[in-house]
């Protein structure tokens, strides 16, 4: 059982727009703006798409972006697109002691 | 730009220690704050530790602890990850990787299967 939760899968048609959720607690997602989101295509390492709740990396699409409300956690992709789809995880700083935990992974499908 | 390359693939018996290298490139490893992340076959990401910059020491999650040492060797650039006590359960894929600020991990390494099977 994972610390964050995550559905475990969504799916859109291209040119649509998705959203996955990433639940916490008042511990971890609630209390900090520490919200990282990874792309992981199938045999592949992660890749860091989204940090600190809603900033892109350099050479990150604008077509992801990244919100918060309360202990929840949200990556929004729109334009949906062949490449897009793939696992993605969320990841939260979760305090000094416990420092991060990860969402169980969704999967998304582009139909 | 960050590179990190793993060592290879490895087979263990039950009950022996592994340990898998990251080599830096592009920075050096004082730069860094280097941290270990591994994933199960089918599974998600689960952290299993990393240097902790605010304190200056490495820290290691608590369902790795006294099984998991993670060191570095600044001379050559390069960052180790042990585990011993193995079970069929730490069969998984091994990553190292960059800790930009608390669980921004944004340089990955290409990963190392570890697979413990007698």
């Amino acid at each position: 059982q994972s610390a964050l939760t995550q559905p475990a899968s969504v799916s859109g048609s291209p040119g649509q727009s998705i959203t996955i959720s990433c639940t916490g607690t008042s511990s971890d997602v609630g209390s900090y703006n520490l919200v990282s989101w990874y792309q992981q295509h199938p045999g592949k390492a992660p890749k860091l798409m989204i940090y600190e709740g809603s900033k892109r990396p350099s050479g990150v699409s604008n077509r992801f972006s990244g919100s918060k409300s309360g202990n929840t956690a949200s990556l929004t992709i729109s334009g949906l697109q062949a490449e897009d789809e793939a696992d993605y995880y969320c990841c939260s700083y979760a305090g000094s002691s416990t420092y991060v935990v990860f969402g169980g992974g969704t999967k998304l499908t582009v139909l | 730009q960050v590179q990190l390359v793993q060592s290879g693939a490895e087979v263990k018996k039950p009950g022996a220690s592994v340990k898998v290298s990251c080599k830096v490139s592009g920075y050096t490893l004082t730069e860094l704050s280097m941290h270990w992340v591994r994933q199960a076959p089918g599974k998600g990401l689960e952290w299993m530790g990393g240097f902790d910059p605010e304190d200056g020491e490495t820290i290691y999650a608590q369902k790795f602890q006294g099984r998991v040492t993670m060191t570095e060797d600044t001379s050559t650039d390069t960052a180790y990850m042990e585990l011993s006590s193995l079970r069929s359960e730490d069969t998984a894929v091994y990553y190292c990787a960059t800790d930009s600020r608390v669980g921004i991990f944004d340089y990955w390494g290409q990963g190392t299967l570890v697979t413990v099977s007698s």
